[in-house]
C-alpha cells in the first residue's frame, strides 16, 4: 500500500521563501509529482522528480531522496496568488499502469 | 489545445437518486482517470482506463457506482443509488499513456470537475 503525508496548512509572507514537506511510503515507487490547486478549481502539474536531486523551474523547485522517502517543494519569493493547496502525488507500478496516488494537501496562505 | 471537459460543474440531489458525469478527455489522449475528492483531501483514483480497457477500479465502490469508456474517448461515472458520502468533487482526468511512457505521456492533465451535493 501507499502512505502518504504534508502538513495540513502553512502560512507564510509575500516576497518569502516556503518548503513544503512530503514523505511517502509505496512498495512501486516510480515518480513523485507536485500539483498546485486553488480553491474550487483543479489541481495543475508543477513539477515531478524521478531521481534523487533538486528540479528547478522558475521561482519553485522540487527535491526528492529515493533513500529517505521524502520530497519538497520550494516556492521562492511568494505572491498573493501562490495561496492554494499543494499536492504531492507518488506514481506506483504495481497496477502496471503507473497509478498516482496524492497525499491530501498542504493549505498555503500568503499574507501581505 | 481544449483542455478536458466535464460537465455538469455543478450538481445537487437527494440520497438514494442517481447521477451521471461526463468526461470529453484531451484529444490523443489514451488514458482517462475519474477521482473522487471529498472536501479537504486529495484525489483519490477511482478508475483509471486505457483506452477503452479498465486498468484500475480497486476502490470504485462498485455496488452504486460505474464508469464505461464504450469507443475510447468519452466516459460517463454514473452512481446509482447516491449516498450522503458521495459529495465530494468528482474529477477527470487524462494523459497521452499510463503506461510505462516518458513523464510527459503520463503527466496528468484535469477537467475542472463537478461538484455533487447530496441532501
Amino acid at each position: 500500500g501507499q502512505n502518504i503525508d504534508q502538513p495540513t496548512e502553512m502560512t507564510a509572507t509575500e516576497g518569502a521563501i516556503v518548503q513544503i514537506n512530503c514523505t511517502y511510503q509505496t512498495s512501486g515507487f516510480n515518480g513523485l509529482f507536485w500539483y498546485q490547486q486553488h480553491a474550487g478549481e483543479a489541481p495543475t502539474f508543477l513539477s515531478y522528480n524521478v531521481l534523487d536531486g533538486l528540479e528547478e523551474k522558475g521561482r519553485f523547485s522540487s527535491f526528492l531522496s529515493r533513500s529517505k522517502g521524502y520530497s519538497y517543494l520550494l516556492l521562492k519569493e511568494l505572491q498573493m496568488k501562490d495561496s492554494a493547496s499543494y499536492l504531492c502525488a507518488v506514481r506506483d507500478r504495481d497496477t502496471g499502469f503507473q497509478k498516482l496516488v496524492f497525499g491530501t494537501g498542504t493549505r498555503l496562505l500568503v499574507s501581505p | 489545445e481544449a483542455g478536458v471537459a466535464q460537465s455538469p460543474r455543478y450538481k445537487i440531489i437527494e440520497k438514494r437518486q442517481s447521477v451521471a458525469f461526463w468526461c470529453n478527455p484531451i484529444s490523443g489522449h489514451a488514458t482517462l482517470y475519474w477521482y473522487q475528492q471529498i472536501l479537504g483531501q486529495g484525489p483519490k483514483l477511482l478508475i483509471q482506463f486505457q483506452n477503452n480497457g479498465v486498468v484500475d477500479d480497486s476502490q470504485l465502490p462498485k455496488d452504486r457506482f460505474s464508469a464505461e469508456r464504450l469507443k475510447g474517448v468519452d466516459s460517463t461515472l454514473k452512481i446509482q443509488p447516491a449516498k450522503l458520502e458521495d459529495s465530494a468533487v468528482y474529477l477527470c482526468a487524462s494523459s497521452l499513456d499510463g503506461g510505462l511512457g516518458t513523464v510527459r505521456d503520463n503527466e496528468q492533465f484535469f477537467g475542472p470537475g463537478t461538484r455533487l451535493t447530496v441532501l
